[in-house]
């Protein structure tokens, strides 16, 4: 059963047009991550929520914004995409920070920006 | 800033055989190097966990090794099978709990 959850599994949209992602997760972790994969490269945390606190990386664009109403749901929004964005998102969680957590990442979100 | 390489970025090998995956990483100062599976299209798998205080962990046909003062970390696969063909990604954990990624091996195992 899948325990971290994303959704679409693929989002078109158009340039400049805001476009929401979705990450729900069942495993009650404290920590949320969204990264962003771009095609044959690493995957680039952009920021992380551990429980309501919100940790945004130093060169992670204004234009990436993030939600996290309740445990189970984080959204990433995309106040006006470029096609630069396009890209595979992952949403990955960890109970807590600790040397021996691992990461449970979902399918991920593949944006396409026309 | 920490880096982390893979070599090579694609190899293909016949079924059966056993292979080594490489990681290198340039700042000896982490927390735990972890090795994923990645499918086409999509997300990661953590497959191994090795704690900066550990020189290896095993997983069924998997074995990990880290040597964290030469920043040097191996995948082993003993008798590749066909679903073993992925990307394999390894990731290093600092202290501002960020993972960095490398670019992974991409393993195509010959039926």
């Amino acid at each position: 059963d899948a325990m971290v959850i994303q959704n679409p599994r693929y989002q078109v949209t158009q340039f400049g047009k805001p476009v929401t992602l979705s990450c729900s997760q069942t495993l009650n972790h404290n920590v949320m991550y969204w990264y962003q994969q771009k095609s044959s490269q690493a995957p680039k945390l952009l920021f992380h929520y551990y429980d309501k606190d919100f940790n945004n990386e130093a060169d992670t664009p204004d234009n990436f914004q993030s939600r996290r109403p309740n445990t189970s749901f984080c959204f990433l929004d995309i106040r006006s995409p470029g096609l630069g964005d396009a890209a595979m998102y992952l949403c990955a969680t960890s109970r807590v920070f600790r040397d021996d957590e691992k990461l449970f990442f979902g399918s991920g979100t593949q944006l396409s920006v026309l | 800033k920490q880096e982390v390489t893979q070599i090579p970025a694609a190899l293909s090998v016949p079924e059966g055989e056993n292979l080594v995956l490489n990681c290198s990483f340039t700042d000896s100062a982490i927390y735990n190097l972890q090795w994923f599976r990645q499918d086409p299209g999509k997300g990661l798998t953590s497959l191994l966990l090795i704690q900066s205080s550990q020189r290896e962990q095993t997983s069924g046909r998997l074995n990990a090794s880290l040597d964290k003062s030469s920043g040097r970390s191996t995948l082993y696969i003993a008798a590749s099978q066909p679903g073993d063909s992925a990307t394999y990604l390894c990731a290093v954990k600092t202290g501002a709990n960020n993972l960095f990624f490398g670019t992974g091996t991409r393993l195509t195992v010959i039926p």
